[in-house]
Order: C-alpha cells, then sequence, then structure tokens
C-alpha cells in the first residue's frame, strides 16, 4: 500500500532563517505531488504542484519555492522565513489518471515563526 | 466568489441527528468532487468521492447537482466520532492537476 511520509512534526524557526520540508511517498510511481499551507482556521492554499522530476508548478508568488529532485521526493524551502510563512504545511500525493484523483496527505508540519 | 464555498458553521447536534452540508462551486467545467475529513489539528482525510448519480457509504450519503453547482453531504445518526471539520473538495481544470479546497464546515455532536 501507498503510504507518504512528512517531516518534521513541528518547527519554530526564526525570522529570516532558512527552511526545508521533506515529503516522501512510497509505494507508487510517478506521483503527482503537492504542497499546501493551511493558517489557523482557514482553508488549504496550494503552494506548488508537481507532475515529474523536476516539474513544479507554482500557485501563489512568495518567498518560498519547491524542487522534486526523485520520482517520490519533494521538498519545500525557503530562503529566509517570514512571520507570515507560519502554518501548517501539508504535501499530498494522488495517482496520475483520467480527470483529478483524490489526494492523500500527509501528517503534516506545523511551523512556528518567531 | 470564492472557488469553492461552504457554511463554516458549527453545526452543533445532538447524537443520532441527521445533518446536511452543502457547498457551491464557481466553476462549471469542474468534473471531480469529494468530501474530505479534517481533524483538529491533523491532516484532511479522504471521506468520500461524490458520483453524479449520488453515492452512500454507511451513514454517509452525497450528491452532486451539476446544474446548480451544488453539492452536499447527507450524515444520518451522527456519532461522537464525527466530529470534525468537512472539506468540500473540487478538481481544478485546464492543466491544473490539482483540487480546491473549501474552508470547510465544522461538526460537533454533542452527547
Amino acid at each position: 500500500s501507498q503510504t507518504i511520509h512528512q517531516w518534521p512534526a513541528t518547527l519554530v524557526q526564526p525570522v529570516g532563517s532558512p527552511l526545508s520540508l521533506e515529503c516522501t511517498v512510497e509505494g507508487t510511481s510517478n506521483p503527482n505531488l503537492y504542497w499546501y499551507r493551511q493558517a489557523a482556521g482557514r482553508g488549504l492554499q496550494l503552494l506548488f504542484y508537481s507532475v515529474g522530476i523536476g516539474q513544479i508548478s507554482s500557485e501563489v508568488p512568495q518567498n518560498l519555492s519547491a524542487s522534486r529532485p526523485q520520482d517520490r521526493q519533494f521538498i519545500l524551502s525557503s530562503k529566509k522565513l517570514l512571520l507570515s510563512d507560519s502554518g501548517f504545511y501539508l504535501c499530498a500525493w494522488s495517482v496520475v489518471g483520467v480527470g483529478n484523483q483524490p489526494q492523500h496527505f500527509g501528517d503534516g508540519t506545523r511551523l512556528s515563526i518567531l | 466568489r470564492k472557488e469553492v464555498e461552504q457554511d463554516p458553521g458549527p453545526f452543533n447536534v445532538p447524537e443520532g441527528a441527521t445533518v446536511a452540508f452543502n457547498c457551491t462551486y464557481s466553476n462549471s467545467a469542474s468534473q471531480s468532487f469529494f468530501w474530505y475529513r479534517q481533524d483538529c489539528r491533523k491532516e484532511p482525510k479522504l471521506l468520500m468521492s461524490v458520483y453524479s448519480s449520488g453515492n452512500e457509504d454507511g451513514r454517509f450519503t452525497a450528491q452532486l447537482n451539476r446544474a446548480s453547482q451544488y453539492i452536499s453531504l447527507l450524515i444520518r445518526d451522527s456519532k461522537l466520532s464525527d466530529s470534525a471539520t468537512y472539506l468540500c473538495v473540487v478538481s481544478g481544470t485546464g492543466g491544473r492537476r490539482a483540487l480546491t479546497f473549501g474552508s470547510g464546515t465544522r461538526l460537533q455532536v454533542q452527547p
């Protein structure tokens, strides 16, 4: 069966520090991969999605970036964090198929910027 | 107008009650629809897909009205464990292979 791993679970970072969040998927090949952010009490905001190695689509211009160095690895990064980057970051995967497939989420990373 | 709109609630219902959530979406070209459940401080989890003819999974029934761009979720015989936020989710269109999530409707089932 497929599993998705995301780490760390929680992170406290000072303003201006770098960020690297990692997500890996097991049990499937060539998945679509996604990064979302959820601010406290708000809905999910799509940040990036990827349909293959090295292919990244950005939904919202910001100081974050994403990379997909391997088929089942998706990384979210920032060179300098802002206070507004605080939130709950979720990685998700879906199979490639006809139409849009449901997405399956990792446990999330709760990021607090001080 | 938001792409996916839901009543935020909260819906406070007693155990055993039937409760219905509604959702409207703006993109008439959307093809895939889902309901997710999100517990407090946890990740969203797929509850069920929504099919054109309507579908049922145990106590849960989902309906889709394409003409009105409206989706519903009915929960019968509510359990305490049903307390959560329910997210309406609609597919993107064009080259976008991502889903659009509503902000969710919060349900609190009380003993």
